[in-house]
C-alpha cells in the first residue's frame, strides 16, 4: 500500500520569498502523485498533478513540483509567495486497487505568508 | 455548476443520536468518496463507491455506514454518535478509472458530538 509523508507540518515564510513544501512517498507500483490546498473553511482544490511524462509538473497559482522517482519525492515549490498563498497544502498518492482506487492523503502543511 | 453539494454545513449531536450527512454531485461521476479531516492527521477515507450500488470500506470504517441508490447521490450514515467523531467531513468525486481526472471535493460538514 502507497503512504504520503510530508515533512513539514508548518512553514512560516515573509512575502515574496520562495517556499518548497515537501512531500515522499512509498510504493511499490505505479503512482499518481497530486498537491491539494485547502483555503479556510473551503474544501480541497488541486493545484497539479503527476500522471507521467515530464518531471516537472507546473499548476495553478504559480506553484509547481518536481517528481523524482530515485528519491521518492513531489516536492511542491513557488519561487515567490504572496500572502493570499496562507492555506494547508496537502500531498495526495493514489495507486490502483482492485476495487477502483483509493487517493491517500499526507498530514498537510500548513503554510503561513506574513509581511 | 453546482458540483458537489454537502448538506448541512455545521451539526451538533449528542452522544448516541443518529444523522446522516448528505452528498450530492451533478457531474456524472461514478467515484464518489466520503473523508474526515482531524487536526494533525490530514484527511482519512472512510468509505468509497465506484459506482451505484458498489462500496467499499477506506481506512476509518467503523461507525459509519453509505449506501449508493443513485450515481448522483452518497449518504454518510452514523447509526450511534459518538465523540470521537468530532470532525470535519468531506465528500469527494471523480470519474472511475480515470486516473487523470482529480477529486472534486465539497464545503464540508463540520460536526460536534457532546
Amino acid at each position: 500500500a502507497q503512504s504520503v509523508t510530508q515533512l513539514d507540518s508548518q512553514v512560516p515564510v515573509f512575502e515574496e520569498a520562495p517556499v518548497e513544501l515537501r512531500c515522499n512517498y512509498s510504493s511499490s507500483v505505479s503512482v499518481y502523485l497530486f498537491w491539494y490546498v485547502q483555503y479556510p473553511n473551503q474544501g480541497l482544490q488541486l493545484l497539479l498533478k503527476y500522471l507521467s511524462g515530464s518531471t516537472l509538473v507546473k499548476g495553478i497559482n504559480g506553484f509547481e513540483a518536481e517528481f523524482n522517482k530515485s528519491q521518492t519525492s513531489f516536492h511542491l515549490r513557488k519561487p515567490s509567495v504572496h500572502i493570499s498563498d496562507t492555506a494547508e497544502y496537502f500531498c495526495a498518492v493514489s495507486a490502483v486497487s482492485n476495487s477502483g482506487y483509493a487517493l491517500n492523503f499526507g498530514k498537510g502543511t500548513s503554510l503561513l505568508v506574513t509581511p | 455548476n453546482a458540483g458537489v453539494t454537502q448538506t448541512p454545513k455545521f451539526q451538533v449531536l449528542k452522544t448516541g443520536q443518529s444523522m446522516t450527512l448528505q452528498c450530492a454531485q451533478d457531474m456524472n461521476h461514478e467515484y464518489m468518496s466520503w473523508y474526515r479531516q482531524d487536526p494533525g492527521m490530514g484527511l482519512r477515507l472512510i468509505h468509497y463507491s465506484v459506482g451505484a450500488g458498489i462500496t467499499d470500506q477506506g481506512e476509518v470504517p467503523n461507525g459509519y455506514n453509505v449506501s449508493r441508490s443513485t450515481t448522483e447521490d452518497f449518504p454518510l450514515r452514523l447509526l450511534s454518535a459518538a465523540p470521537s467523531q468530532t470532525s470535519v467531513y468531506f465528500c469527494a468525486s471523480s470519474q472511475r478509472g480515470r486516473y487523470n481526472s482529480p477529486l472534486h471535493f465539497g464545503n464540508g460538514t463540520r460536526l460536534t458530538v457532546t
